[in-house]
């Protein structure tokens, strides 16, 4: 079956320790994104990639990294320098970038130890 | 930039009732309105969605209106059951947010048997 892997599901960071969460799809689709989900918050979006080995800021980059190395996957950094990065993670990928349906991976929560 | 209100935030509702969400947006460059329901613990999954060029779409049990004049979208569930209760989002793209979406806040709906 298609779709977006996400993992690992639940992942705990300890103070000053940098983090990396995978997401990998086999939809074949040129476009990938990264979302942040809080409480009773919308989606939030952190960094988005329209194409192999280049990719945009969204709303809510600083503290995170990305690299798009291979069209199929898309791992989040999410470094020392994001200090309230408690939160669900939702990675999620489309054909093309603009006005196409987004289908998503079942996320990782992060939290802090 | 584009910027997405949805009513109410939570909502409760019998065993076949009718449930009805509303958002409005702001970018009436916007083209593109998906619906999502999400679960506890998982991603987002598309339930439908509707383009600019047409006023209203149905799969089964669930329909949505556009009033591009006034800016909002709507979603209807009919005969609600108890597996219809989850996280709602709606959301919109085009115009000037690049194509990506954004999303509303969400609404919880709890169907009660």
């Amino acid at each position: 079956d298609g779709g977006i892997t996400q993992s690992p599901k639940y992942l705990f960071r300890k103070e000053g320790q940098n983090v990396t969460l995978s997401c990998e799809q086999n939809l074949n689709h040129d476009a990938m994104y990264w979302y942040r989900q809080d409480p009773g918050q919308g989606l939030r979006l952190i960094y988005y990639s329209q194409i192999v080995n280049d990719f945009q800021k969204g709303d809510i980059a600083e503290g995170y990294s990305v690299s798009r190395e291979k069209k199929e996957s898309f791992p989040l950094t999410v470094t020392s320098a994001q200090k309230n990065p408690t939160a669900f993670y939702l990675c999620a990928s489309s054909i093309g970038q603009a006005n196409q349906p987004q289908h998503f991976g079942d996320g990782t929560r992060l939290s802090i130890l | 930039g584009e910027n997405v209100e949805q009513h109410p935030s939570t909502l409760s509702v019998q065993e076949g009732d009718s449930a009805v969400i509303k958002c409005t947006y702001s970018d009436s460059a916007s083209n593109y309105f998906p619906w999502y329901k999400q679960e506890l613990g998982k991603g987002p999954q598309l339930i439908i969605d509707i383009r600019s060029n047409v006023g209203e779409k149905k799969d089964q049990r669930i329909a949505v209106t556009l009033n591009k004049t006034a800016k909002h979208f709507s979603l209807h569930i009919t005969e609600t059951q108890p597996e219809d209760s989850a996280v709602y989002f709606c959301a919109a793209s085009g115009g000037g947010s690049q194509g990506n979406l954004i999303f509303g806040k969400g609404t919880k709906l709890s169907v009660k048997p």
